[in-house]
């Protein structure tokens, strides 16, 4: 059973950096083919891709966010981790990660991790 | 990169059918074959419904059906029931290696 949980500060300050980690069971990221994603969702708002990490350690990122994210794994603790720099406000948003088929699709979310931003 | 679009809203009755389109461009939606659609009900996670335009993950009912023709995909759900009421997003490969979805989509079952 393939399991992911997402965890991190529920609130951060504008221009802190944001730290978070995804823990996941069921599968493991050194098998081929294998990735993770981070999706975000402001409230009442729609699913925006931030950011993957390919079994190989490949990594890709959103076009408009991309200077501000970095991502990563630890193979050792089943464990990938967001960090997105200069965080404001309208960066709230309840953050996600899933176990992607590579680019195809995601098969398996986390249940989400809400983050606000605010002074 | 603008986000796929999508109709705001739709609604049908229980056992009507409803489609849900999806519209992008030929870098991303017409460029390509992985167009995958999520549900998501409130306050929840999304589920994949639909991957590879038209495939159907295990245990998701086959009253749930997608097709592509040129920049638009779509989402074809049949049999309307009420706990298909949900929010849906479309999401397509936009190259290189990277994703985007649709502003999402409100199914009411009337």
């Amino acid at each position: 059973q393939v399991t992911l949980r997402e965890s991190g500060p529920a609130l951060v300050k504008p221009t802190q950096t944001l730290t978070l980690t995804c823990t996941f069971s069921g599968f493991s990221l050194s098998t081929s083919g294998m990735c993770v994603s981070w999706i975000r969702q402001p409230p009442g708002k729609a699913l925006e891709w931030l950011a993957l990490i390919e079994w190989d350690d490949d990594k890709y990122y959103s076009t408009s966010l991309k200077t501000r994210l970095t991502i990563s794994k630890d193979i050792s603790k089943n464990q990938v981790v967001l960090t997105m720099t200069n965080m404001d406000p309208v960066d709230t948003a309840t953050y996600y990660c899933a176990r992607g088929s590579g680019v195809r699709y995601l098969d398996s979310w986390g249940q989400g991790t809400l983050v606000t931003v605010s002074s | 990169q603008s986000a796929l679009t999508q109709p705001r809203s739709v609604s049908g009755s229980p056992g009507q059918s409803v489609t849900i389109s999806c519209t992008g461009t030929s870098s991303d939606v017409g460029g390509y074959s992985f167009v995958s659609w999520y549900q998501q009900h409130p306050g929840k996670a999304p589920k994949v419904m639909i991957y590879d335009v038209s495939k159907r993950p295990s245990g998701v009912p086959d009253r749930f059906s997608g097709s592509k023709s040129g920049n638009t995909a779509s989402l074809t759900i049949s049999g309307l029931q009420a706990d298909d009421e949900a929010d849906y997003y479309c999401c397509s490969y936009a190259g290189p290696f990277t994703l985007i979805f649709g502003g999402g989509t409100k199914l009411t079952v009337l």
